[in-house]
């Protein structure tokens, strides 16, 4: 069974600059997890997507949002990069039932940086 | 504030040796618990489960979990340089969104 997918897998963009982030789930998924990944941060949840609808989001500015397509596929976007968007994307995925025992399966990540 | 907290090493032990990483998380509604393994440069990949307290054991790996003392491990048996990665420690409750520690630094020489 194929696993997470995410495009592309490294980024340079300029300050002010937008981009947009791709995540494929695991078939059959219909949970998508966005995190940034710093070394000063850890891992840091951004947006949870379910059956294209926010479920859960954290506490980053509105400068980051995301969105869920009807066959889970989900973007997120980031609009007027900052020095400190430079970061590890991941996208998890889970079957997404509401449920502590849903296992999230991780994408190879998007590499941003912002020069 | 929901937290999990795990030494961030580096953990250093010899080849064949046993490792040991520990967690603790602060939320006593958390139910759900997981290991991580991520290389550098890589992304987290999923090791071990584990909602029960008691031991879980998956090939070389054993999750041991201890609720009132809100408390995870993880023994890797027989390291391996292949094991040297950090481990991240993750704990879920009613919100369903895996709180993350910021890992520890295994380094397994040989």
């Amino acid at each position: 069974k194929a696993g997470v997918t995410q495009t592309p897998r490294y980024l340079i963009k300029t300050r002010g600059q937008q981009v947009t982030l791709s995540c494929s789930p695991i078939s059959g998924h219909r949970s998508v997890s966005w995190y940034q990944q710093t070394p000063g941060q850890g891992l840091q949840f951004l947006f949870e997507y379910f059956s294209e609808t926010q479920r859960n989001k954290g506490n980053f500015p509105g400068r980051f949002s995301g969105r869920q397509f009807s066959n889970s596929r989900s973007e997120m976007n980031v609009s007027t990069l900052e020095l400190g968007d430079s970061a590890l994307y991941l996208c998890a995925s889970s079957l997404g039932g509401i449920s502590s025992y849903n296992e999230q399966f991780f994408g190879p990540g998007t590499r941003l940086t912002v020069l | 504030q929901k937290e999990v907290e795990q030494n961030s090493g580096p953990l250093s032990v010899p080849e064949g040796a046993i490792a040991s990483l520990n967690c603790t998380y602060s939320d006593r509604g958390s139910q759900s618990f997981f290991w991580y393994r991520q290389y550098s440069g890589k992304s987290p990949e999923l090791i071990m489960s584990i909602y029960s307290n008691g031991d879980k054991e998956d090939g070389r790996f054993t999750a041991q979990l201890n609720k009132a003392s809100q408390y995870v491990s993880l023994l890797i048996r027989d390291s391996q340089p292949s094991d040297s990665a950090t481990y991240l420690c993750a704990a879920s409750g009613g919100s369903y969104i895996p709180t993350f520690g910021r890992g520890t630094s295994l380094i397994v020489h040989p």
